[in-house]
C-alpha cells in the first residue's frame, strides 16, 4: 500500500514567521514529488514540483527532497495569512504520469 | 479561460438517480484524472484516462461508476444509482502530453446526494 503521510496539524505560526510542513512516503520508486495548497471549499493549486534531491527555490517558497530517507518538506518564508490554508503532499511513482498519491494535507494558520 | 473547466459546480441529486459530470482538459493537454474528496478527508485518485482510452482505472469502484475521454467534447464521469455515501467534491486534473508533467485542478463539482 503506497502511502504519504503528513502532520494534519493544525500548524500555528505568526506573521512573518517560517513555517515548515513536512511529509514522508513509503515507495522508494516514487519519482516526483508536489505541493499543493488548498483553501477551503476550493480546489487544489499547484505550489511546488521537485524531482531531484535537494532544494528548489520560488519565492518565499522552498521544497526540500530527501529520497533517501524518503522525506518531502516545504518552507515558507515571512508567512502571511494569506497563506493560512491546508498543504497537500503528493507524489507520482510513475515517470508515464499516473495517479497522483495524496497526503491528508496539513492546515496552517498563521495570525497576524 | 485556458485553465481545466469543470461542470457542475454543484449537483443535487436523490438517491438512485444519475449523476453526470464534466470536465474540459486545459488547451494542450491530453491526459485527464479525476479524483475524489470526502469531507476531512484526502484526495483520493479515481481513473486516468488520454483520449478514447482508460489507462488506469484503478481507484474506480467496480460498481456504479464509469468513465470517459471521447474524441471530442469532454470527459465524462459518470454515476449511476447514486447514494448519500457518493456525497464528495469530485475534481478532475490534467497534464500535457509528454513527461512527467504536474496536474493542473479544476475548480470540482460538489456532489450532494438527497
Amino acid at each position: 500500500q503506497k502511502e504519504v503521510e503528513q502532520n494534519s496539524g493544525p500548524l500555528s505560526v505568526p506573521e512573518g514567521a517560517i513555517a515548515s510542513l513536512n511529509c514522508t512516503y513509503s515507495d522508494r520508486v516514487s519519482q516526483s514529488f508536489f505541493w499543493y495548497r488548498q483553501y477551503s471549499g476550493k480546489s487544489p493549486e499547484l505550489i511546488m514540483s521537485i524531482y531531484s534531491n535537494g532544494d528548489k527555490e520560488d519565492g518565499r517558497f522552498t521544497a526540500q527532497l530527501n529520497k533517501a530517507s524518503q522525506y518531502v518538506s516545504l518552507l515558507i518564508r515571512d508567512s502571511q495569512p494569506s497563506d493560512s490554508a491546508t498543504y497537500l503532499c503528493a507524489v507520482n511513482i510513475d515517470q508515464a504520469g499516473t495517479a497522483l498519491i495524496f497526503g491528508k494535507g496539513t492546515t496552517l494558520s498563521v495570525s497576524s | 479561460n485556458a485553465g481545466v473547466m469543470q461542470n457542475p459546480r454543484h449537483l443535487v441529486r436523490r438517491r438512485g438517480q444519475e449523476a453526470r459530470l464534466r470536465c474540459s482538459p486545459m488547451k494542450g493537454h491530453s491526459h485527464v484524472y479525476w479524483y475524489r474528496q470526502l469531507p476531512e478527508e484526502g484526495l483520493k485518485f479515481m481513473v486516468y484516462l488520454q483520449k478514447e482510452n482508460i489507462i488506469d482505472e484503478s481507484g474506480m469502484p467496480k460498481e456504479r461508476f464509469s468513465a470517459e475521454f471521447p474524441k471530442e467534447g469532454p470527459s465524462i464521469l459518470r454515476i449511476q444509482q447514486v447514494v448519500r455515501g457518493d456525497s464528495a467534491a469530485y475534481f478532475c486534473a490534467s497534464s500535457p502530453m509528454k513527461g512527467n508533467q504536474p496536474q493542473h485542478f479544476g475548480d470540482g463539482t460538489r456532489l450532494s446526494i438527497l
